[in-house]
């Protein structure tokens, strides 16, 4: 597609459930990354997806938190038995960019979706 | 180590002002530093990038001013207006590591008078 997709907007949920956020990358991206931002907090890095190498999970808050990417595009984040603590916006990013490439080129540049609001009560 | 400090917090400048926006950093690994904008409800959105060997980067009304011995980069809004209200991030990356991954300031609200 023309963007990042990320659904559903808006969750919320009970304390204790199990949610699964989806993110539809920009059609030929390798990169993929996933981000929380808190309320008026900064872009926590969460993991990042490289084409078909080990992810990145060294964002990963808890072992309540995972991420899968298949085939190599659509991704979903699953937080398992939330916690209020775990309201936030989730950001997903894409972008072409492979290790080495020109810094300034686009290959470096992400692209957000909207994000996924989550709110766990 | 990883870590990316932004101030203020907040700015409010009238139209036409300048609004200037400070990051400083610590890892000397990085290598590529952008900002990104962010209005509500949408995602961030890249603004301006520079690279650590220039020391100026100008795109518009929009200039990056880079210090490489103090570890500390500005961004400049020039005759800013009303339409550039909005919440700046400053972000950095090296390379050398899993590829683009950024390392976010706490981001800066910024709003524009009329």
């Amino acid at each position: 597609g023309a963007g990042v997709s990320q659904s559903p907007s808006n969750k919320v949920t009970e304390k204790g459930k199990d949610v699964e956020l989806r993110c539809d990358p920009i059609s030929g991206h390798t990169a993929l990354y996933w981000y929380r931002q808190s309320l008026g907090q900064g872009l926590e890095f969460l993991i990042y997806f490289q084409g078909n190498s080990a992810p990145d999970k060294s964002g990963l808050p808890s072992d309540r938190f995972s991420a899968e990417r298949t085939g190599g595009s659509v991704s979903t984040l699953t937080i398992q038995r939330t916690q209020q603590e775990d309201s936030a916006v989730y950001l997903c990013a894409s972008s072409r960019g492979r290790l080495g490439q020109g810094i300034l080129s686009g290959a470096n540049v992400l692209t957000f979706g909207a994000g996924s609001r989550l709110t766990v009560l | 180590q990883q870590q990316v400090k932004q101030s203020p917090q907040s700015l409010i400048v009238q139209k036409g002002g300048i609004s200037i926006i400070n990051c400083a950093y610590e890892n000397t690994a990085f290598d590529y530093f952008p900002w990104y904008q962010q209005f509500p409800g949408k995602g961030p959105a890249l603004l301006i990038a520079i690279r650590p060997d220039v020391s100026e980067k100008k795109e518009g009304r929009f200039t990056i001013s880079f210090n490489k011995s103090a570890k500390q980069f500005s961004l400049h809004i020039m005759d800013s207006q009303p339409g550039d209200s909005a919440t700046y991030f400053c972000a950095a990356s090296n390379r050398g590591t899993s590829g683009s991954r950024l390392t976010f300031g706490e981001g800066t609200q910024l709003t524009v008078n009329p």
